[in-house]
Parts: C-alpha cells; sequence; structure tokens
C-alpha cells in the first residue's frame, strides 16, 4: 500500500460546481498535512495547510479525519482557474520529511 | 524578492555523462531538498539537508549526489551511474518551525532529458 494516495482523476466538472477530493495516509504517526497545487509543467505551490479542526481559505476547504486517516480538499464555486492537479502531502516523522501523494487532476470547463 | 532558483530550466545530456542542477535560495532558509518527479507519480525525495555542512540520503539516492558548502546552495549531480535520470527535478526549501508544519517553497524546476 501506498504511504499517500490519491485518485488521479480527472475529475471533470462545469464552472460553479462544488468538487471533493479525499486522500488517505497509511501513518497514523502523521504529524502534518498539505495540500499543494501543481500547474502543468511548473512546480508546486502550496494552497493550505490542514489543521486537525478544519480550515476554510475563500472557497477552499480543508479537512483531516485522524480515525480514519483522510484528508479532504473541497472546492465550492469552481472557476476555470481552478484547474490543475492537487497533490496531498504528509509530513511521516521527523524532520520535514514530506511525501507526496501522485495528484489528483481537477479539469473545470465552461 | 526572496525566492529559490534552478537553473537551467532545461537540459540535454548524452548517456554517461554527468550533470549538475543549481539550486540557490535567498530566503535565509535552513533546510534545502531535492525531488524527482515522472508522470504518473508523486515527488519522489532524493537527498535533504537541514544544515550547512551537511546532508541525508532519501528515498531514492542512488546515482545522485549533493553537496551544501553555503546556506544559500544546494547542487544536485546526475551521475552516470543513474539507470532512469530523464525526469523533472524539483529544489525546494523550509525553515523548521515547531511541530514540523513548515510547508515547502519550490524553485521552478529543471527538466533534464537523457539521450
Amino acid at each position: 500500500r501506498k504511504e499517500v494516495e490519491q485518485d488521479p482523476g480527472p475529475f471533470n466538472v462545469p464552472e460553479g460546481a462544488t468538487v471533493a477530493f479525499n486522500c488517505t495516509y497509511s501513518n497514523s504517526a502523521s504529524q502534518s498535512f498539505f495540500w499543494y497545487r501543481q500547474d502543468c509543467r511548473k512546480e508546486p505551490k502550496l494552497l493550505m495547510s490542514v489543521y486537525s479542526s478544519g480550515n476554510e481559505d475563500g472557497r477552499f476547504t480543508a479537512q483531516l479525519n485522524r480515525a480514519s486517516q483522510y484528508i479532504s480538499l473541497l472546492i465550492r464555486d469552481s472557476k476555470l482557474s481552478d484547474s490543475a492537479t492537487y497533490l496531498c502531502v504528509v509530513n511521516l516523522s521527523g524532520y520535514n520529511k514530506l511525501i507526496f501523494g501522485a495528484g489528483t487532476r481537477l479539469a473545470v470547463h465552461p | 524578492d526572496g525566492g529559490i532558483t534552478q537553473s537551467p530550466k532545461y537540459l540535454f545530456r548524452k548517456e554517461g555523462q554527468n550533470v549538475t542542477l543549481s539550486c540557490e535560495q535567498n530566503l535565509n532558509h535552513d533546510a534545502m531538498y531535492w525531488y524527482r518527479q515522472d508522470p504518473g507519480q508523486g515527488l519522489r525525495l532524493i537527498y535533504y539537508s537541514q544544515i550547512v555542512n551537511d546532508f541525508q540520503k532519501g528515498d531514492i539516492a542512488e546515482g545522485y549526489s549533493v553537496s551544501r558548502e553555503k546556506k544559500e546552495s544546494f547542487p544536485l549531480t546526475v551521475t552516470s551511474a543513474q539507470k532512469n535520470p530523464t525526469a523533472f527535478y524539483l529544489c525546494a526549501s523550509s525553515t523548521p518551525r515547531t511541530g514540523n508544519n513548515s510547508p515547502l517553497h519550490f524553485g521552478n524546476g529543471t527538466r533534464l532529458t537523457v539521450t
């Protein structure tokens, strides 16, 4: 089993739709969690950290479920510019040794 | 503006040649990392360095070497021993915080093609 697993997609949604991605992790001792966004042939950029109580940043909401070992990302009112690959990132142990999922591709169409 | 710079953006080499990828940051970050990305896979850690003159192997260090002589610089050498070097290479840096909850800042990557 992979340490961090994501549905590769693609998720094809119309503008204005709400879409959610899940990411599961295998190590229950994981300490910190992030969502990154990566555009085609570009570097990943931090979208948001994921906090235990859940957190929101505009149209984006991140949640953590430690009991079931998954994190989620909800995007409301999708925009064309949200089209990208969303990477789930987990810090499994120690000093900033981050493990990346393979990403979920989102395509928002008019 | 502070940032992390990788050069060159595209690099072409013949099989059997060593090649060095540059990574420089002016963010005053202690930790630096090298990842490679292949299609359909997550980023995989090659090497990381938490402090000057110290570095550790990541998950796929074979065929690679690094140095960390200065805080700002963390060059990666892809040697001829690396069996499948063609990939997108990403350098990153971070600053340690309590709880290990510090995100990575990435350079814009070097796309290496070996033929």
